[in-house]
């Protein structure tokens, strides 16, 4: 199957500092891009769809300019998350695709961040 | 709102037998179907996408879809403890962009 890799894995931070999550398709270029987040024992949350070349489309009630998301490549996108507080405390994770439209979507490890 | 409903468990099977999860959405229009599992504290693993009506096997999993009545469900045969995790129903349609639409989950355990 297709590859998406995210860097960090896990990263710990202070409150008002800002952290960047790299996601990037190994093996294939992907025009979009999804960001989720999830809670613990709780389901996957979109948070944005990440276009190449254009601006992200946001999910209602994701703040786009807390997470902000950039895709300047067909292989890569990242999410910054600016004045991170506690509560962004989550695991955010990546998916693309190989093919545009119906197919199928392929997820990186993910990212857990810690606030302090 | 367009949905996808899952049992959230937890189901519990011997070791053995064959599990089976089950998922129905509410959009008619929906055109693509996968099951992702995911292990505690992992991301999502595609095991299986679906397409067209019936059944799609890949070894021990067999995926089935009935459009008709908009449920689509996975069998997991000969179940191993490897095999417990939450497995995530996932559809896509036409609209939004392809949007891809996550049930919450069904927690399996296989007891050995």
């Amino acid at each position: 199957g297709a590859v998406v890799s995210q860097h960090p894995s896990r990263v710990i931070c202070k409150s008002g500092t800002s952290v960047k999550i790299e996601c990037r398709s190994l093996d294939f270029q992907a025009t979009t891009m999804f960001w989720y987040r999830q809670f613990p024992k709780k389901s996957l949350m979109l948070m944005a769809t990440s276009n190449e070349g254009s601006k992200a489309t946001y999910e209602q009630g994701v703040e786009k300019d807390k997470f902000l998301i950039n895709h300047a490549s067909l292989t890569l996108s990242t999410l910054t998350v600016t004045s991170a507080h506690p509560e962004d405390s989550s695991f955010y994770i990546c998916s693309a695709s190989p093919l545009a439209g119906a197919g199928e979507q392929f997820f990186g490890p993910g990212t857990r961040l810690t606030v302090l | 709102q367009k949905e996808v409903e899952q049992n959230s468990g937890p189901l519990s099977v011997p070791e053995g037998a064959i599990a089976s999860l089950n998922c129905t959405y509410s959009d008619r229009g929906s055109q693509s179907f996968f099951w992702y599992r995911q292990y505690s504290g992992k991301s999502p693993e595609l095991i299986m996408s679906i397409y067209s009506n019936g059944d799609k096997e890949d070894g021990r999993f067999t995926a089935q879809l009935n459009k008709a009545s908009q449920y689509v469900s996975l069998l997991i045969r000969d179940s191993q403890p490897s095999d417990s995790a939450t497995y995530l129903c996932a559809v896509k349609d036409r609209t939004g962009g392809f949007k891809t639409i996550f049930g919450a989950g069904t927690r399996l355990f296989v007891k050995a």
